[in-house]
This record gives C-alpha cells, structure tokens and sequence, in this order.
C-alpha cells in the first residue's frame, strides 16, 4: 500500500535551515508528483511546490521561492524539502502529498507531517 | 492568483442532520474542485475529487456539487466521526486551499 513517512519534529534556530524528509513506498517513485503543504496552528493550508522525481522538475508557489527547494533522491525513494532563512513564521507543520499533476492533481496520499518549531 | 473562501468558518450540527459547506473561488476554476477532511493531529483525507467524484472508500452520505466559482460539500446524515474540519482545494490554476471549516456536534 502507498505510504509517505516523514522525517520527525524539529526544533531549529531563526536563521538556520532544516531539511525535512518523505519516504515513499508501496509505488514507482518516478511516476508521481510529491507536493509540499504548510500548515501553521489555527491557519489554513499552503501549498508550497511539488516535484517530479522522475527527472527533477520543480515547481513553486511564488511566496516560497528562495525560502523552499524540493529535491528527491530517486535510490532511495525519498523526497526532500529545504527551508532557509528560518523565522517564527515558518513554525508549522509541513506535509507531503502524492499527485499526478497531469492527470490526477488531488491529494489522494498524505504523510503524517513534520513539526517544524523556529525557536532561540 | 485564485483565493478560495469558504463558509462557514465554524458549524455546529446534531446526529442526523444535513449539513452543507460553500466554498466560493474568485474567478472561474471549472471542475476543479476537491474536499478533504482533517480531524485532529492527523493529515487531511481526500474525500471528493473534481467537484463530485468521490473517493475510494468514503462513505456516501458525503456529496458534492457546484461549478465555475461556486461549490458546496454535503453531508447528508451527519455521524458522530464527522466531527473535523474540512477544506476545499483548486486545483484549475496552482493550488489553494479555502480557510477551513470546523464541524462539532451541537
């Protein structure tokens, strides 16, 4: 069965950078989009980018360039996502979801999400 | 940009009732309108895709309809594991998620 399993909460420095993790399993990794989802506490849903594993294309929300990059790691079915320049606002949980972009854009498979607290 | 604004932001509604939930994008999306439901500490949970399909598994009562700009989820007998809150996605240009609406029981 699909399953996207992330990386565990983390507690970072304003400044610093965290990378966050998504393990993909129970399908071909290369043949489907990874997004990335922001959700800070009583706000809504951001949605960040998404990846195409299969040959590396990015695509981004215009509010997260420079604060977001997406990379995946084909051997290892992993997605990744960088977050740089960290302040209080990027305190949030982020999420992966799995799409087709094409053909099927919805958000049929999540991970649990990944806490990300900014804090001295 | 598309914004999507969805109502109401809260709902309180009892065992059985029909309860609806609007989501109103700015400017024409289609058909390209999904529903997820999150209850707390988890991920959301895709419920219905491309304004009214429904997803693998999810129980019927749950319906939706709407096009253009204009979308309503309805459930139509709420169950006490209905409790959540629930957000509407467009996906016609990017993506972007309505504010949410969280369900109780009255």
């Amino acid at each position: 069965q699909v399953q996207l399993q992330q990386s565990g909460a983390e507690l970072v420095k304003p400044g610093s950078s965290v990378k966050i993790s998504c393990k993909a399993s129970g399908y071909t990794f290369t043949s489907y989009d990874m997004h990335w989802i922001k959700q800070q506490p009583g706000n809504g849903l951001e949605w960040i980018g998404w990846i195409y594993p299969g040959n590396g294309n990015t695509k981004y929300n215009q509010k997260f360039n420079g604060k977001a990059t997406l990379t995946a790691d084909k051997s290892s079915s992993t997605a990744y996502m960088q977050l740089s320049s960290l302040t209080s606002e990027d305190s949030a949980v982020y999420f992966c979801a799995r799409s087709v972009v094409t053909v099927a854009p919805w958000f049929a498979y999540w991970g649990q999400g990944t806490l990300v607290t900014v804090s001295s | 940009d598309i914004q999507m604004t969805q109502s109401p932001s809260f709902l309180s509604a009892s065992v059985g009732d029909r309860v609806t939930i609007n989501c109103k994008a700015s400017q024409n999306i289609n058909k390209y309108l999904d529903w997820y439901q999150q209850k707390l500490g988890e991920a959301p949970k895709l419920l219905i895709y491309n304004r009214n399909s429904l997803h693998t598994g999810i129980p019927s009562r749950f319906s939706g309809s709407g096009s253009g700009t204009d979308f309503t989820l309805t459930i139509s007998s709420l169950q006490p594991e209905d409790v959540a809150t629930y957000f509407c996605l467009q996906h016609n240009s990017g993506w972007t998620f309505g504010g949410g609406t969280k369900l109780e029981l009255k």
